[in-house]
């Protein structure tokens, strides 16, 4: 069985510009979770997503948005990139929502220049 | 508020030694208790969970310990081995919430 996977694997954007970053869940998981990770700040939760409805969100500003389609693949996408916002972002697949078994993809590794 | 701390950003240990990470918490009323192996270059792996109405739980050459009283969880690798070398990461979730909170990870280095 696949595992997560998350395109692009890489990426460079300039300030100011918008971003989508795509998960795909392993076949049969339904929740989608995403993360960002910084050295500084850690692994910190962004939202939760199960059958296209957001269920949990993290602290973060609005800039940051997701969607889950009916297939359950997941999008993110950032508004008005900051320098900030540079760091991998990790997608996390579960079976159920609630589930406290994730499984991670590669991330996303943006950076903002 | 809810967090998770580890209490040594590195640690070092022989191969074939055991090792012993430890992680400090605050949140009382987290359901589980999870721990997360990350790679260099790699999104963090499952590796255990426990439930909080549980002293113990083992897996294939690891086991968590969680000690409610301290609030204190560790997590025990018998016979290290280089591939054992990642960042280590304790997290805990409330169910229902689908919220993993993470600490800020312990770099496991082995030494051959």
């Amino acid at each position: 069985k696949a595992g997560v996977t998350q395109t692009p694997r890489y990426l460079i954007k300039t300030r100011g510009q918008q971003v989508t970053l795509s998960c795909s869940p392993i076949s049969g998981h339904r929740s989608v979770s995403w993360y960002q990770q910084t050295p500084g700040q850690g692994l910190q939760f962004l939202f939760e997503y199960f059958s296209e409805t957001q269920r949990n969100k993290g602290n973060f500003p609005g800039r940051f948005s997701g969607r889950q389609f009916s297939n359950s693949r997941s999008e993110m996408n950032v508004s008005t990139l900051e320098l900030g916002d540079s760091a991998l972002y990790l997608c996390a697949s579960s079976l159920q929502a609630g589930g406290n078994e994730q499984y991670f993809g590669p991330g996303t590794r943006l950076t903002v220049t | 508020g809810e967090s998770v701390g580890l209490h040594l950003p590195t640690l070092s240990v022989q191969e074939g030694d055991n090792s012993i990470i430890n992680c400090a918490y605050s949140n009382s009323a987290s359901d589980y208790f999870i721990w997360y192996k990350q790679e260099s270059g790699k999104g963090p792996q499952f590796i255990i969970d426990i439930r909080s109405n549980m002293d113990k739980r083992q897996g294939q050459r690891v086991t968590v310990l969680l000690n409610k009283t301290v609030k204190h969880l560790s997590l025990q690798i018998a016979a290290t081995q280089p591939g054992d070398s990642a960042v280590y990461f304790c997290a805990e979730i409330k169910g229902g919430a689908q919220k993993l909170v993470f600490g800020q990870g312990t770099r496991l280095t082995i030494n051959p």
